[in-house]
């Protein structure tokens, strides 16, 4: 079974700082890996999606990166912004079908 | 516009009880979920339905079924209700294996 992990579990940085979130999974054998961001009591918002097929993705300041065969993504957010300030979840999905997320990063940007 | 709707937002109930928690999407997607996600912010997938037939049943009691009267649609109904149950309860859709958009969420809280 696909096990999704997300380091750091939170993450502080003031704000104009580039950073990176991590996320691993221990079967390589994807379709697919979303990117997602929680704000407080809202739902999901979808960030950028990699194909199994893909390397990276890009929109705007953000960049996610995915290494297949050592099973890992990474998120990317240049000049970080305190609206940045938010959950962000790391998903795999192994066959067409469902996702496995990530416990999270909670993320915030200090003004 | 809304895409995807989820009525209540929140739903406050004793225990035993059954109640049903509606779905809607207005993005012509063929695929819906519900997600749970409990109070360490975990998100785990129950249900996963293509085209009004269940694709993925995950290991949930059988005391909650989901159904769906049209591919617009996926409600899910939850009888005899324990506290265990008090989650936030996602509903998604995608078009087959494509990006995932989130509704907002149903706080259900058992007393």
């Amino acid at each position: 079974k696909q096990e999704v992990t997300q380091i750091p579990a939170a993450l502080s940085v003031p704000e104009g700082e580039n950073l990176v979130l991590n996320c691993s999974f221990t079967d390589s054998a994807i379709y697919n890996l979303q990117w997602f961001r929680q704000d407080p009591g809202k739902g999901l918002t979808s960030l950028l999606l990699i194909q199994s097929s893909q390397r990276e993705q890009t929109s705007g300041r953000l960049n996610a990166s995915l290494d297949k065969s050592s099973g890992r993504s990474t998120l990317y957010i240049a000049a970080s912004q305190p609206g940045d300030s938010a959950t962000y979840l790391c998903a795999v999905r192994p066959d067409g079908n469902q996702f496995y997320f990530g416990t999270g990063t909670s993320l915030t940007v200090i003004p | 516009d809304t895409a995807v709707s989820q009525t209540p937002k929140y739903l406050v109930t004793q225990m035993g009880n059954d109640k049903s928690i509606k779905c809607e999407q207005n993005l012509g997607h063929d695929t819906m979920y519900w997600y749970k996600q409990d109070s360490k912010k975990f998100l785990k997938i129950m249900f996963s339905y293509n085209n009004k037939e269940l694709i993925i049943n995950e290991t949930v009691p059988n005391r909650f079924s989901p159904k769906s009267p049209d591919k617009a649609h996926l409600n899910l109904h939850i009888n005899s209700l324990e506290l265990g149950d008090s989650a936030v309860y996602f509903c998604a859709s995608s078009r087959a294996s494509r990006t995932q958009y989130f509704g907002p969420g149903t706080r259900l809280t058992v007393l």
